[in-house]
């Protein structure tokens, strides 16, 4: 079973333009959860989606917003992008919300 | 197992020791706990969790010890291979409520063969 796929996997923007990630969860998979991580924060929560509703929120500014299709497969957005939202991207999927998840390989995104 | 700004606590052995990695959590409504393993240019992987109405959980090589009074997780890793260099965090939830996890820092565990 192919695991959690994440696209670009790099990426270089700069301060005030907008990005979009994606994430392929796994099949079968209908939860997809998105999480933020830098050297100085670490690890933390962004929002989750089931069945193509946002259930969690994180908090973070509504700069970051994101969607999740039919096929469960998502997308995350930032606008007007800051220096501080360098970090690397990462998705996870699970079967249920707050199940296990299984998480992708994540998007390094540079802000210049 | 907590860190402050840029640099991780970092643990070392020897390959064949047990490591004892350490977590402090913050919110005493959680009630679900998970360990994760990151290594270099990977996501997370789940190793073990517990709820909160136990005080140990034990896997393959792996042991999750919880206690609640002092909100102090520890994972224990039997054998420690070179393979198990990695850094690990914990994550806590309240599993009756919504699902938004708060992470720790991270421990660099380091195994020198």
């Amino acid at each position: 079973k192919a695991g959690v796929t994440q696209t670009p996997r790099y990426l270089i923007k700069t301060r005030g333009q907008q990005v979009t990630l994606s994430c392929s969860p796994i099949s079968g998979h209908r939860s997809v959860s998105w999480y933020q991580q830098t050297p100085g924060q670490g690890l933390q929560f962004l929002f989750e989606y089931f069945s193509e509703t946002q259930r969690n929120k994180g908090n973070f500014p509504g700069r970051f917003s994101g969607r999740q299709f039919s096929n469960s497969r998502s997308e995350m957005n930032v606008s007007t992008l800051e220096l501080g939202d360098s970090a690397l991207y990462l998705c996870a999927s699970s079967l249920v919300s707050g199940g296990e998840q299984f998480f992708g390989p994540g998007t390094r995104l540079t802000v210049l | 197992g907590e860190s402050v700004g840029l640099h991780l606590p970092t643990l070392s052995v020897q390959e064949g020791d047990n490591s004892i990695i350490n977590c402090a959590y913050s919110n005493s409504a959680s009630d679900y706990f998970i360990w994760y393993k990151q290594e270099s240019g990977k996501g997370p992987q789940f190793i073990i969790d517990i709820r909160s109405n136990m005080d140990k959980r034990q896997g393959q090589r792996v042991t999750v010890l919880l206690n609640k009074t002092v909100k102090h997780l520890s994972l224990q890793i039997a054998a420690t291979q070179p393979g198990d260099s990695a850094v690990y965090f914990c994550a806590e939830n309240r599993d009756g409520g919504s699902y938004i996890p708060t992470f720790g820092r991270g421990t660099s565990l380091i195994v020198h063969p």
